[in-house]
């Protein structure tokens, strides 16, 4: 099975300033098809998981455009230019082929 | 609007099965994959199982083949987790999501595996 590593566990950070999770799989994500499955989801606290990226760096309908995606093979990035209070949660990254698995989370807080 | 509303959770004892249901509408539900995600409490999210469109593809993640069963009714836009064999590492939230990508997720239902 593809092994997913978020780091940071936990990212402290100031308001307005940028934050970044940093994502590596086992093996390389690129598919049969030439898509790589990397996806990116924040859960708010209480809140259900949502989905923030598709495929490394599509933005889903919704999504503020501070959040962006990016990567490739096995080491992919998420980044929020400047943080603001509602981006508080945890973000998981997960790849998308049998067995799907999840990164362990990061917790984002405010400093 | 898309909504996915999960129902069946509760507390049952070791062994026990249960039938979890996800009602699904605003979008047609036929044309997507449909999957499965737990989360225990205070943990990470773990996919659980996922089916293809007509229901003649289904995965599951290895700890529970053989004991959960994924399905489907087009007809009534529903999907549905049969458990059974149930386990206390089983207690989890669980979601229900459509597409393999989990565009969309339901506010989930609680198993609590417990005597």
């Amino acid at each position: 099975d593809v092994v997913m590593t978020q780091s940071p566990l936990s990212l402290p950070v100031t308001l307005g300033q940028p934050a970044s999770i940093s994502c590596r799989s086992s093996q390389s994500l690129v598919y049969s098809d030439g898509n790589t499955y990397l996806n990116w989801f924040q859960q708010r606290p209480g809140q259900s998981p949502r989905r923030l990226i598709y495929k490394v760096s599509n933005r889903d309908s919704g999504v503020p455009d501070r959040f962006s995606g990016s990567g490739s093979g096995t080491d992919f990035t998420l980044k929020i230019s400047r943080v603001e209070a509602e981006d508080v949660g945890v973000y998981y990254c997960m790849q998308g082929t049998h067995p799907w698995t999840f990164g362990q989370g990061t917790k984002v807080e405010i400093k | 609007e898309v909504q996915l509303v999960e129902s069946g959770g509760g507390l049952v004892q070791p062994g026990g099965s249960l039938r979890l249901s996800c009602a699904a509408s605003g979008f047609t539900f036929s044309t997507y994959w449909m999957s499965w995600v737990r989360q225990a409490p205070g943990k990470g999210l773990e996919w659980v199982a996922n089916i293809r469109q007509d229901g003649r593809e289904k995965y599951y993640v290895d700890s529970v083949k053989g004991r959960f069963t994924i399905s489907r009714d087009n007809a009534k836009n529903s999907l549905y987790l049969q458990m059974n064999s149930l386990r206390a590492e089983d207690t989890a939230i669980y979601y229900c999501a459509r597409e393999i990508s989990l565009g969309y997720w339901g506010q989930g239902t609680l198993v609590t595996v417990s005597s």
